[in-house]
């Protein structure tokens, strides 16, 4: 079956640093979206993506944050100046167009900001 | 926007036992109500997922129940085993909307199943 997948599984950088988080969505999938869970906490939406657009992002995706398909199989997410509270596990998932409700997650990448 | 609350933080129960998880959610609008079973260090895995246009929905042992007008749902886990215990998330989500797929998820709960 096929799944998301992301690149790196983990990620430690100094703070102020830029950094990319890779995701290679489902192949036959055209929404993609960015969640991030802060340790113990509950899953937080970033921002969706559809026709290479961002159709929707939240209050926490401000202006140190984008988002790119630099190709017709990566999503990434990239991280200009990094904060110590950035540090979170980064979720990657992708809808089917047929069922775009039902969004398939992939394993993450924990991204520690030192 | 859509606010998404879950009870009980942590749920323990005996193998064999039923569990019972709830949330509420306050946008009438939601039209989508999945439930994710996220294992530690895992990704979270859909495990059933239910629309505004029916009551309920089962799958084998779990099942999910939705009250549009009280604006809550339910997952219910019958004859739980230790392969259970993980953290449930449920969600919400006005696709088809002003939304394509933006989903709001309760807090979660632990849930423990003692052999």
């Amino acid at each position: 079956e096929p799944e998301v997948t992301q690149t790196p599984s983990h990620q430690v950088t100094q703070m102020g640093q830029e950094v990319i988080l890779r995701c290679v969505p489902i192949s036959n999938h055209l929404y993609f979206y960015w969640y991030r869970q802060i340790l113990g906490q509950k899953v937080e939406f970033l921002v969706s993506f559809y026709n290479n657009e961002i159709s929707e992002k939240s209050e926490i995706f401000d202006d140190q944050f984008s988002v790119e398909r630099p190709d017709g199989s990566n999503f990434t997410l990239k991280i200009r100046s990094t904060k110590l509270e950035d540090s979170a596990m980064y979720f990657c998932a992708s809808s089917f167009q047929g069922d775009v409700e039902t969004q398939y997650f992939g394993p993450g990448t924990r991204l520690l900001v030192l | 926007g859509e606010n998404v609350e879950q009870h009980p933080s942590t749920l323990s129960v005996q193998e064999g036992d039923s569990a019972v998880i709830k949330c509420t959610y306050s946008d009438s609008a939601s039209n989508y109500f999945p439930w994710y079973k996220q294992e530690l260090g895992k990704r979270p895995q859909l495990i059933i997922d239910i629309r505004s246009n029916v009551g309920e929905k089962k799958d084998q042992r779990i099942a999910v129940t939705l009250n549009k007008t009280a604006k809550h749902f339910s997952l219910h886990i019958t004859e739980t085993q230790p392969e259970d215990s993980a953290v449930y998330f449920c969600a919400a989500d006005n696709a088809g909307g002003t939304s394509y797929g933006k989903l709001t998820f309760g807090q979660g709960t632990i849930l423990t199943v003692h052999p």
